[in-house]
């Protein structure tokens, strides 16, 4: 099982609310990613993270921001959320280099806004 | 900026019998991993394949590597109505940025 937890599972909301949606490892991971998923799968590197206070932007630009004040938990903000934000949003981390050690990842958010 | 790509896309086969996926990448790797996400559910990683490897196997899954071609291939033998799920294959290269780039993965689904 996974030590990995992001909530909430689902979520519908409407156009222009503020969300965030949680991610939380219990592992000691320095390492955290945020991957958006699209219905035909592909997975899109959009937020990561290799410590307390360090971000960066993934492969994928998004009107997200993420933040890393403790290295258990990775938030993700959107300040105001669009119909184009509706996707499934999955976390991750890893205990090392990826030449070395795969991801672990949550069970993802399904967010919808209407 | 998808770097494998499963082959194929979808595929549907009894319950007993040997699936075989297929992974193409384009740039040299590091490590080549395979990953399972249920229907609605987060992806587990099953196996990670160095560069220098060609073959390794994890209870029923046999991975083989060929970096002459570029390509990988998942195995499940003797195959379950559990194993349905979508595999997506995911690469690490060479250029030491450190990040797991995945494909778009493939949709199998076990029929009883």
């Amino acid at each position: 099982e996974a030590d990995i937890y992001q909530t909430p599972r689902y979520l519908v909301i409407g156009t222009g609310k503020k969300i965030t949606l949680e991610c939380s490892q219990t592992m000691g991971h320095d390492k955290m990613y945020w991957y958006q998923q699209d219905p035909g799968m592909e997975l899109h590197l959009i937020h990561y993270s290799y410590g307390v206070n360090s971000t960066e932007k993934g492969d994928l630009s998004s009107e997200s921001t993420v933040s890393r004040i403790r290295t258990e938990h990775f938030p993700l903000t959107l300040e105001s959320a669009r119909p184009s934000h509706t996707s499934q949003y999955l976390c991750a981390s890893s205990r090392g280099t990826a030449v070395n050690y795969g991801y672990t990842f949550g069970s993802g958010t399904r967010l919808t806004v209407v | 900026s998808q770097q494998g790509e499963e082959d194929p896309q979808a595929l549907s086969i009894q319950e007993g019998e040997n699936a075989t996926m297929n992974c193409s990448y384009k740039t040299s790797i590091n490590n080549l991993q395979w990953y399972r996400q249920n229907s609605g559910r987060g992806l587990v990683h099953l196996i990670l394949i160095r560069s220098n490897e060609r073959e390794k196997h994890s209870g029923r899954l046999r991975v083989t590597l060929d970096t002459s071609k570029k390509s990988s291939s998942l195995l499940i033998t003797a195959s379950r109505a559990a194993d349905t799920a979508s595999y997506f294959c995911a690469t690490v290269s060479m250029n030491r940025d450190d990040k797991i780039i995945f494909g778009k993965g493939t949709r199998l689904h076990i029929l009883p």
